[in-house]
């Protein structure tokens, strides 16, 4: 199947900082990518799609000023947490659209997790 | 609204069938996916139905009635590397945006 990365895998961050987390697309171009949200033992919660060359549509209770995100490339999109908080530590995780002959797919990256302190 | 039931858990023994059962109700609704996901890692893709039927795959398959918005997702020969965590997810709009369940453990015993 196609392959989605992100990078990085791994985040500790100080409260208060910024970080970004990048979701690339290696084989194939993606107009759409989502971007989910995952707390230990729960079901993925998607935070926002990402399409290219377009602004993000966020999901109803998402902070879309807290929660920047960017696809500059048909192969590339950016979430950054803004001043992230404790609370904002996670397992996100990016996935891409893929659509051939009307048969539809979603490849998930790897995932990032992150931990505020 | 929007809503996806499948079971919260199931156990099974090493070489066994189980069959995961899924209901949703979604507007817009545009296929069925199911995805595996092992504990610390992200999901991975098994299956999409967006007809009526049965599709199989290897071991799995996976099955769907739109009129009865329900799917399920059977694992045949059961191995130790296939307990997991499977969710169940629908397409509902347009752009791909998929609703997922809460996903069903799944145990396999020796």
């Amino acid at each position: 199947g196609a392959v989605v990365s992100q990078h990085p895998s791994w985040v500790i961050c100080k409260s208060g900082t910024s970080v970004k987390i990048e979701c690339r697309s290696l084989d194939f171009q993606a107009t759409t990518m989502f971007w989910y949200r995952q707390f230990p033992k729960q079901s993925l919660m998607l935070m926002a799609t990402s399409n290219e060359g377009s602004k993000a549509t966020y999901e109803q209770g998402v902070e879309k000023d807290k929660f920047l995100i960017n696809h500059a490339s048909l192969t590339l999109s950016t979430l950054t947490v803004t001043s992230a908080h404790p609370e904002d530590s996670s397992f996100y995780i990016c996935s891409a659209r893929v659509n051939w002959r009307g048969r539809e797919t979603q490849y998930f990256g790897p995932g990032t997790r992150l931990l505020v302190l | 609204g929007q809503n996806i039931d499948q079971p919260t858990e199931m156990t099974a023994t090493e070489g066994a069938i189980v069959q995961i059962n899924c209901t949703y109700q979604t507007s817009g609704f545009n296929g069925l996916f199911w995805y595996q996901q092992h504990a610390g890692e992200a999901p991975t893709f098994l299956s999409y139905n967006v007809l009526d039927g049965l599709e199989e795959k290897g071991r799995f398959s996976s099955f769907l009635s739109r009129s009865k918005g329900y799917s399920y997702l059977l694992l045949k020969e059961l191995q130790m590397k296939d307990s997991a965590s499977y969710l169940c997810a629908a397409g509902t709009d347009s752009w791909g945006k998929l609703q997922f369940g809460a996903g069903t453990q799944v145990v396999v015993t020796p």
